[in-house]
């Protein structure tokens, strides 16, 4: 069974638009998540980090929220524009207090113009 | 520019060949990884290094072997390459910390036939 899920469908948003990413796990009491963005032909780059006792963490026009009771975070881009378009990965340590992040299969973002 | 490089870009092998990937860093990151990255089932840890000297099995090792003789390179073997082992092959590496970010290289494009 998937350990992280996230949405496999492509969300397809309009420009300007905030689009909303879901990273959603069980079982597991993860002491970070990361969400990560992928580019055709790219290796993932590293976008925002937001800790357990943290609820929410932004960056310019990101915003990453985590929810430890519903084991889901969020992920917002808001004014969406086309070369947001991409590829957005989430990872956590599923061994709670591993260095290393196993990562969801990711979802697909395409911001029309 | 500080990052990853990895070769070859794209390589296309005949099963039972052996293949090794090539991996190097020069931010003076402690731990290195390799993950292979397969259309529907996302990232997946290969092979992983703490420090130089020292290696770990991730989720998918069989039909791997890597080395760490030195900070800066962490190279990945396929001894006998099997179509299976068809894939895109991503180096990273990181800080060893609490909520490690990675940085990847931009990836193997290996075909097994």
């Amino acid at each position: 069974s998937q350990k992280i899920e996230q949405n496999s469908e492509a969300l397809n948003i309009q420009e300007g638009k905030t689009a909303t990413l879901t990273c959603n796990y069980t079982n597991y009491s993860p002491a970070y998540l990361q969400w990560y963005r992928q580019d055709p032909g790219r290796g993932p780059v590293f976008l925002l980090l937001i800790r357990e006792n943290e609820k929410e963490k932004r960056k310019e026009r990101l915003k990453v929220t985590f929810d430890t009771t519903l084991k889901q975070s969020l992920f917002h881009i808001t004014a969406s524009q086309p070369a947001d378009s991409a590829t957005y990965l989430c990872a956590l340590d599923i061994n709670r207090g591993s260095y290393i992040p196993t990562f969801g299969r990711g979802t697909s973002l395409i911001v029309h113009p | 520019i500080a990052g990853i490089t990895q070769a070859p870009t794209s390589q296309i092998l005949a099963a039972g060949r052996r293949m090794t990937l090539r991996c190097t860093q020069d931010m003076r990151h402690n731990a290195m990884y390799w993950y292979r990255q397969d259309l529907g089932l996302g990232l997946r840890l290969i092979h992983y290094s703490n420090t130089a000297g020292t290696t770990g099995k991730g989720e998918v090792p069989d039909g791997y072997s890597v080395s760490r003789a030195n900070t800066d390179d962490f190279p990945l073997t396929l001894a006998s390459a099997v179509p299976s082992q068809t894939s895109v092959y991503f180096c990273a590496s990181s800080e060893v910390s609490g909520a490690n970010v990675l940085t990847f290289g931009a990836g193997s494009r290996l075909t097994v036939l």
